[in-house]
């Protein structure tokens, strides 16, 4: 049992260049959730899933694009990469359903675009 | 939406002392508050967590308060260690929605020998 797992650790981009973060998670959990962290900033939601096939919007979506196609992964894009984008990135898993909040994450993706 | 405020950013506490970081909340209707745990290069990890129908819970030297009418909760450590040392994060979600968890801007604690 992984838990979460995130794929690359980490990565350097140009501006302008593409890339997708890929999260996956075998504890059969209904929800997941992409975060970034910045310093001083704490954890800001990007997206979010409430289960397969379906997204939504968190707190800072723009330039960024996500889907989840198979219930265990979640994919997070960035289709044309800023400066600002520079950050790392978390993904977490929760099982869904009243009394069951807890989110788990993953070790984080560190991502620099120069 | 919801916006949690996290004090302090920074605490320094001498081994064996007790430390408290404060949160306070802005939605009434968030229910869930959990603390994350979060050690330098590494994921955050739920230390503890209450529910709005509980006003208090102790798990050994971690404890966590809830004070509704004032939307505030707060997490004390007793009895500090050196292993203590990390960022503590607080948290807010309300049923529904996703259960989106909005975070405070985190407390990096400092347990000195």
């Amino acid at each position: 049992n992984a838990g979460v797992t995130q794929t690359p650790k980490f990565r350097v981009l140009k501006t302008g260049q593409s890339m997708t973060l890929l999260c996956a998670q075998d504890m059969n959990h209904e929800y997941m959730y992409w975060y970034r962290q910045d310093p001083g900033m704490g954890l800001r939601l990007i997206h979010y899933s409430v289960g397969e096939g379906t997204t939504a919007k968190g707190e800072v979506p723009d330039g960024y694009n996500v889907s989840r196609l198979k219930k265990q992964n979640f994919l997070l894009g960035l289709e044309s990469a800023a400066p600002s984008q520079t950050s790392v990135y978390f993904c977490a898993s929760r099982v869904g359903g009243a009394g069951e909040e807890t989110q788990y994450f993953g070790p984080g993706t560190r991502l620099l675009v120069l | 939406g919801e916006n949690v405020e996290q004090h302090p950013s920074t605490l320094s506490v001498q081994e064996g002392d007790s430390a408290v970081i404060k949160c306070t909340y802005s939605d009434s209707a968030s229910n869930y508050f959990p603390w994350y745990k979060q050690e330098l290069g590494k994921r955050p990890q739920l230390i503890i967590d209450i529910r709005s129908n509980v006003g208090e819970k102790k798990d050994q030297r971690i404890a966590v308060t809830l004070n509704k009418t004032a939307k505030h909760f707060s997490l004390h450590i007793t009895e500090t260690q050196p292993e203590d040392s990390a960022v503590y994060f607080c948290a807010a979600s309300r049923t529904g929605g996703g259960n989106k968890l909005t975070f405070g801007t985190g407390t990096q604690l400092k347990v000195e020998l």
